[in-house]
């Protein structure tokens, strides 16, 4: 167990909704990150928050937003969705000060879009 | 950009024997942090080695090892004594500093076969 959790594990919906999905990073951890996994695909990084404010940003589309909230936990809002988005989604979390460059990931989000 | 590749799609070993996973790295970079993440059937994701660029000594973990040549922006993962659930996709992954977000490889798929 890494510690670090997100719900929900499976969601599916149709085209066009909005949909919302949550992480909660390791205890002390400030940094949380967002990947995508496409079938049979590698990771591609979204986004990352720092402490509450946006620290890096990929190849995140514009109908995908995220923030994070003073508990630390974040939130990825995916909208108008399209077959496409249709992937496993990975919160991931590190540490400041200790081995920050360690991330840890969460169990993922499979997002079905039918 | 940093980029990672992982020229092995597809790869199958025996039980108990050895592998090794090829993984090179492009970067302009001096100091960085380089991983392999296993992602078994369940789909989490688990660290299971790292490695720092400033060290030269290859990272060891129980029967995981890496061949780091850093002049030849190589870093390869080596399996001993191959085991049933050891089978997963292995990704490699780069990151220059703490708190920056993984550059994956595209993955390789290692069966262990009985």
């Amino acid at each position: 167990d890494s510690g670090v959790t997100q719900t929900p594990k499976h969601l599916i919906t149709a085209t066009g909704q909005r949909v919302t999905l949550r992480c909660s990073p390791r205890s002390g951890d400030l940094s949380v990150y967002w990947y995508q996994q496409s079938l049979d695909q590698g990771l591609q990084f979204l986004i990352q928050y720092y402490n509450g404010e946006e620290r890096a940003k990929g190849n995140i589309l514009e109908r995908f937003s995220a923030q994070q909230f003073p508990d630390l936990h974040s939130e990825l809002n995916l909208s108008s969705l399209e077959l496409g988005d249709s992937a496993l989604y990975f919160c991931a979390s590190s540490h400041s000060r200790d081995q920050p460059y360690e991330q840890y990931f969460g169990p993922g989000t499979r997002l079905t879009v039918t | 950009a940093q980029t990672v590749t992982q020229s092995q799609p597809e790869m199958s070993v025996q039980e108990a024997e050895t592998v090794t996973l090829s993984c090179t790295y492009d970067t302009s970079e001096n100091n960085y942090y380089l991983f392999w993440y296993k992602q078994p059937p369940s789909r989490q994701m688990i660290l299971v080695i790292r490695q720092e660029a400033y060290k030269q000594q290859n990272a060891t973990e129980n029967r995981f090892s890496v061949n780091f040549q850093k002049a030849a922006k190589s870093f390869s993962l080596k399996i001993s004594d191959s085991q049933l659930g050891d089978t997963a996709m292995y990704f490699c992954a780069f990151t220059f500093s703490g708190n920056t977000p993984l550059v994956f490889g595209k993955g390789t798929r290692l069966s262990v076969i009985a």
